[in-house]
Protein backbone atom coordinates (compact mmCIF):
# COMPACT_ATOMS: atom_id res chain seq x y z
CA UNK A 1 0.00 0.00 0.00
CA UNK A 2 1.29 3.06 -1.16
CA UNK A 3 -0.40 5.48 0.74
CA UNK A 4 -3.57 7.54 -0.33
CA UNK A 5 -3.80 8.00 -4.53
CA UNK A 6 -5.50 11.00 -6.45
CA UNK A 7 -5.87 11.05 -9.47
CA UNK A 8 -5.72 13.11 -12.16
CA UNK A 9 -2.87 15.26 -10.38
CA UNK A 10 -4.13 18.11 -12.45
CA UNK A 11 -7.04 18.75 -14.50
CA UNK A 12 -8.06 21.94 -16.73
CA UNK A 13 -10.95 22.18 -18.03
CA UNK A 14 -13.83 24.72 -19.55
CA UNK A 15 -16.31 26.58 -17.41
CA UNK A 16 -19.54 25.05 -17.48
CA UNK A 17 -17.89 21.44 -18.06
CA UNK A 18 -17.92 18.84 -14.97
CA UNK A 19 -15.04 17.15 -14.13
CA UNK A 20 -14.76 13.97 -11.52
CA UNK A 21 -11.82 13.59 -9.30
CA UNK A 22 -10.37 9.80 -7.96
CA UNK A 23 -9.38 9.04 -4.01
CA UNK A 24 -8.06 5.71 -3.43
CA UNK A 25 -7.27 5.86 0.46
CA UNK A 26 -5.02 3.16 2.27
CA UNK A 27 -7.08 -0.27 2.37
CA UNK A 28 -7.79 -0.41 5.98
CA UNK A 29 -9.26 2.92 6.52
CA UNK A 30 -12.98 3.31 7.22
CA UNK A 31 -12.60 6.81 7.05
CA UNK A 32 -12.50 9.27 4.48
CA UNK A 33 -12.07 13.00 4.32
CA UNK A 34 -12.63 15.61 0.96
CA UNK A 35 -11.23 19.31 1.64
CA UNK A 36 -10.61 22.16 -0.76
CA UNK A 37 -7.45 24.27 -0.53
CA UNK A 38 -7.31 27.84 -2.03
CA UNK A 39 -4.21 29.84 -2.89
CA UNK A 40 -3.05 31.21 0.30
CA UNK A 41 -5.32 29.16 2.24
CA UNK A 42 -5.48 26.09 4.75
CA UNK A 43 -7.59 22.94 3.80
CA UNK A 44 -11.35 23.49 4.31
CA UNK A 45 -13.40 20.87 5.03
CA UNK A 46 -15.99 19.65 2.41
CA UNK A 47 -17.46 15.98 3.08
CA UNK A 48 -16.65 12.99 5.18
CA UNK A 49 -17.23 9.67 4.67
CA UNK A 50 -17.44 6.23 7.31
CA UNK A 51 -17.46 3.15 4.86
CA UNK A 52 -19.66 3.87 2.49
CA UNK A 53 -22.02 6.22 4.42
CA UNK A 54 -21.95 10.36 4.01
CA UNK A 55 -22.30 11.07 7.29
CA UNK A 56 -21.42 15.02 6.64
CA UNK A 57 -21.18 17.41 3.84
CA UNK A 58 -19.92 21.01 4.69
CA UNK A 59 -22.30 24.26 3.35
CA UNK A 60 -18.75 24.58 1.02
CA UNK A 61 -20.76 21.74 -1.27
CA UNK A 62 -22.66 23.31 -3.28
CA UNK A 63 -25.52 21.40 -5.22
CA UNK A 64 -23.28 21.28 -8.02
CA UNK A 65 -21.07 18.84 -5.85
CA UNK A 66 -21.02 15.18 -5.20
CA UNK A 67 -19.39 12.65 -3.54
CA UNK A 68 -19.40 8.71 -3.31
CA UNK A 69 -17.73 6.06 -1.86
CA UNK A 70 -18.88 2.85 -3.07
CA UNK A 71 -18.87 -0.01 -0.88
CA UNK A 72 -16.50 1.98 1.43
CA UNK A 73 -13.24 1.62 -0.69
CA UNK A 74 -12.35 4.21 -3.20
CA UNK A 75 -14.11 7.87 -3.67
CA UNK A 76 -14.95 10.25 -6.56
CA UNK A 77 -15.86 13.82 -6.23
CA UNK A 78 -17.74 15.72 -9.26
CA UNK A 79 -18.39 18.94 -9.69
CA UNK A 80 -20.79 19.66 -12.58
CA UNK A 81 -20.83 23.16 -14.63
CA UNK A 82 -17.52 24.23 -13.34
CA UNK A 83 -17.05 27.89 -12.18
CA UNK A 84 -13.91 29.86 -12.25
CA UNK A 85 -14.19 30.22 -8.60
CA UNK A 86 -14.11 26.25 -8.35
CA UNK A 87 -10.41 26.21 -9.00
CA UNK A 88 -8.59 24.96 -6.21
CA UNK A 89 -6.42 22.26 -5.24
CA UNK A 90 -8.58 19.31 -4.03
CA UNK A 91 -7.42 17.25 -1.05
CA UNK A 92 -8.43 13.70 -0.20
CA UNK A 93 -7.41 12.19 3.24
CA UNK A 94 -8.14 9.06 5.28
CA UNK A 95 -7.90 7.70 8.57
CA UNK A 96 -8.34 4.48 10.86
CA UNK A 97 -10.53 6.11 13.63
CA UNK A 98 -11.10 9.41 14.69
CA UNK A 99 -8.92 9.89 16.94
CA UNK A 100 -5.43 9.72 14.75
CA UNK A 101 -4.24 11.92 12.79
CA UNK A 102 -4.70 11.95 8.66
CA UNK A 103 -2.86 10.35 5.80
CA UNK A 104 -3.78 12.74 2.79
CA UNK A 105 -2.91 12.20 -0.60
CA UNK A 106 -1.15 15.16 -3.29
CA UNK A 107 -4.25 16.39 -4.21
CA UNK A 108 -5.77 16.99 -7.51
CA UNK A 109 -5.32 20.93 -9.11
CA UNK A 110 -7.83 22.31 -10.80
CA UNK A 111 -7.65 24.89 -12.77
CA UNK A 112 -11.22 26.28 -14.93
CA UNK A 113 -10.75 28.14 -17.59
CA UNK B 1 -17.22 29.43 16.53
CA UNK B 2 -14.38 27.36 15.69
CA UNK B 3 -11.43 28.71 14.90
CA UNK B 4 -7.36 28.39 14.08
CA UNK B 5 -5.36 31.49 13.30
CA UNK B 6 -1.67 31.76 12.47
CA UNK B 7 -1.11 34.86 12.47
CA UNK B 8 2.60 34.34 10.64
CA UNK B 9 2.10 33.84 6.59
CA UNK B 10 5.94 34.01 6.37
CA UNK B 11 8.55 33.16 9.31
CA UNK B 12 12.34 33.97 8.17
CA UNK B 13 15.25 32.89 10.28
CA UNK B 14 18.60 32.40 10.15
CA UNK B 15 20.02 28.07 10.58
CA UNK B 16 20.96 27.23 14.31
CA UNK B 17 18.16 30.09 15.25
CA UNK B 18 15.30 29.31 17.29
CA UNK B 19 11.87 29.21 15.39
CA UNK B 20 8.42 29.79 17.28
CA UNK B 21 5.65 29.27 15.03
CA UNK B 22 2.37 30.58 16.09
CA UNK B 23 -1.15 29.04 16.59
CA UNK B 24 -4.04 30.18 18.76
CA UNK B 25 -7.79 28.75 18.43
CA UNK B 26 -10.95 29.37 19.55
CA UNK B 27 -13.38 26.21 20.28
CA UNK B 28 -15.67 25.42 22.94
CA UNK B 29 -15.23 22.03 24.14
CA UNK B 30 -11.76 20.23 24.74
CA UNK B 31 -9.47 21.16 22.12
CA UNK B 32 -7.63 18.28 20.05
CA UNK B 33 -4.78 20.33 18.23
CA UNK B 34 -2.02 18.83 15.35
CA UNK B 35 0.51 20.67 13.67
CA UNK B 36 0.80 19.38 9.58
CA UNK B 37 3.62 20.17 7.39
CA UNK B 38 4.29 20.20 3.53
CA UNK B 39 7.49 20.09 2.27
CA UNK B 40 8.33 21.52 -1.05
CA UNK B 41 6.81 19.64 -3.68
CA UNK B 42 5.35 17.18 -1.20
CA UNK B 43 1.88 16.25 0.33
CA UNK B 44 0.75 17.22 3.57
CA UNK B 45 1.64 15.33 6.66
CA UNK B 46 1.19 14.79 10.31
CA UNK B 47 4.03 16.39 12.33
CA UNK B 48 2.61 16.30 15.77
CA UNK B 49 -0.45 15.99 18.15
CA UNK B 50 -0.90 17.60 21.43
CA UNK B 51 -2.19 14.59 22.74
CA UNK B 52 1.10 12.32 22.46
CA UNK B 53 3.50 14.92 23.74
CA UNK B 54 6.16 13.95 21.38
CA UNK B 55 9.43 15.58 19.71
CA UNK B 56 9.20 14.82 16.05
CA UNK B 57 12.24 16.50 13.76
CA UNK B 58 13.42 18.41 17.16
CA UNK B 59 9.92 19.93 17.10
CA UNK B 60 7.64 20.23 20.53
CA UNK B 61 4.74 21.81 20.65
CA UNK B 62 2.54 22.52 24.14
CA UNK B 63 -1.53 23.13 24.31
CA UNK B 64 -1.98 26.04 26.53
CA UNK B 65 -5.45 26.30 27.24
CA UNK B 66 -5.50 29.56 29.83
CA UNK B 67 -3.82 31.14 26.16
CA UNK B 68 -6.05 29.00 23.70
CA UNK B 69 -2.24 28.60 22.09
CA UNK B 70 -0.57 25.83 20.57
CA UNK B 71 2.59 27.69 19.26
CA UNK B 72 5.33 25.31 17.43
CA UNK B 73 8.97 25.15 18.64
CA UNK B 74 12.55 24.40 17.58
CA UNK B 75 15.26 25.35 19.69
CA UNK B 76 17.56 25.54 16.67
CA UNK B 77 16.28 25.78 12.99
CA UNK B 78 17.65 23.29 9.97
CA UNK B 79 17.51 24.73 6.56
CA UNK B 80 15.48 21.21 5.86
CA UNK B 81 12.84 22.67 8.18
CA UNK B 82 11.91 25.39 5.35
CA UNK B 83 8.29 24.12 4.50
CA UNK B 84 4.67 25.46 4.72
CA UNK B 85 3.67 24.42 8.69
CA UNK B 86 -0.14 24.76 9.17
CA UNK B 87 -1.95 24.34 12.58
CA UNK B 88 -5.16 22.15 12.74
CA UNK B 89 -8.09 22.01 15.29
CA UNK B 90 -10.03 18.98 15.52
CA UNK B 91 -14.13 19.65 15.51
CA UNK B 92 -15.39 17.03 17.31
CA UNK B 93 -19.02 18.09 16.87
CA UNK B 94 -20.64 15.00 15.23
CA UNK B 95 -17.65 12.48 15.63
CA UNK B 96 -16.70 13.19 12.09
CA UNK B 97 -13.04 13.63 12.94
CA UNK B 98 -12.77 16.53 10.75
CA UNK B 99 -10.29 19.16 11.10
CA UNK B 100 -10.20 23.13 10.68
CA UNK B 101 -6.96 24.69 9.42
CA UNK B 102 -5.12 27.91 9.92
CA UNK B 103 -4.29 29.64 6.73
CA UNK B 104 -0.37 28.47 7.10
CA UNK B 105 2.98 29.69 7.67
CA UNK B 106 6.28 29.78 5.58
CA UNK B 107 9.23 28.69 7.67
CA UNK B 108 11.86 29.92 5.48
CA UNK B 109 15.61 28.72 7.14
CA UNK B 110 18.54 30.72 5.66
CA UNK B 111 21.60 29.20 5.51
Amino acid sequence: DTGVSQDPRHKITKRGQNVTFRCDPISEHNRLYWYRQTLGQGPEFLTYFQNEAQLEKSRLLSDRFSAERPKGSFSTLEIQRTEQGDSAMYLCASSQDRVGGYTFGSGTRLTVV
Amino acid sequence: AQRVTQPEKLLSVFKGAPVELKCNYSYSGSPELFWYVQYSRQRLQLLLRHISRESIKGFTADLNKGETSFHLKKPFAQEEDSAMYYCALRDDDGNTGKLIFGQGTTLQVKP
